[in-house]
């Protein structure tokens, strides 16, 4: 079972940010918060992930509360090209260890 | 170059049948993956292959055993098709943090 929650959608106007929520208050000392996105049905992509300093990389951003029970993604700069199910995912930073998806949240970036 | 491959990219069937599905990384990963994608989208994994270490999720029948000739594929292999096993397969590699997916074959047995 997937230990993240997540709004099972969302609209943001082309050209604002976009702000994900996740929570993750059950989150293990030792698991990273990884964020994925799933556009059509293509294969996931990945963004994004962080222990607990927030992040920043070409394509979002990752603020993870001081507690770690919850974090957003941001994409800055939405684009239609963002439309697409962003999965929020806690797992060990061990080698092999499987994803486990959840709902994740369909963004719907809107002209 | 494609990271992750896998044919066929589209696979139509009949019940009963057995078929096989390719994945190949060009990552030099050590672990690889299958996931399942089904009709109300929802991702699960099925298998976990490192280093000769198959880590199977108890939900998944023994019809789908997945066979690994070197580090840098992993097959999935299903016998018995059912009607519910049409669904997008997808197979993943990782390293440390990065996973990379490939883009999924589509699985429909009629």
């Amino acid at each position: 079972d997937a230990k993240t929650t997540q709004p099972p959608s969302m609209d943001c106007a082309e050209g604002r940010a976009a702000n994900l929520p996740c929570n993750h208050s059950t989150i293990s000392g030792n698991e990273y918060v990884y964020w994925y996105r799933q556009i059509h049905s293509q294969g996931p992509q990945y963004i994004i992930h962080g222990l607990k300093n927030n992040e920043t990389n070409e394509m979002a951003s990752l603020i993870i509360t001081e507690d770690r029970k919850s974090s957003t993604l941001i994409l800055p700069h939405a684009t239609l090209r963002d439309t697409a199910v962003y999965y929020c995912i806690v797992s060990p930073n061990n080698a092999g260890n499987m994803l486990t998806f959840g709902g994740g949240t369909r963004l719907m970036v809107k002209p | 170059d494609t990271a992750v491959s896998q044919t066929p990219k589209y696979l139509v069937t009949q019940m009963g049948n057995d078929k096989s599905i390719k994945c190949e990384q060009n990552l030099g990963h050590d672990t690889m993956y299958w996931y399942k994608q089904d009709s109300k989208k929802f991702l699960k994994i099925m298998f976990s292959y490192n280093n000769k270490e198959l880590i199977i999720n108890e939900t998944v029948p023994n019809r789908f055993s997945p066979k690994s000739p070197d580090k840098a594929h992993l097959n999935l292999h299903i016998n018995s098709l059912e009607l519910g096993d049409s669904a997008v397969y997808f197979c993943a590699s990782s390293q440390e943090k990065s996973y990379t997916f490939g883009s999924g074959t589509r699985l429909t047995v009629v």
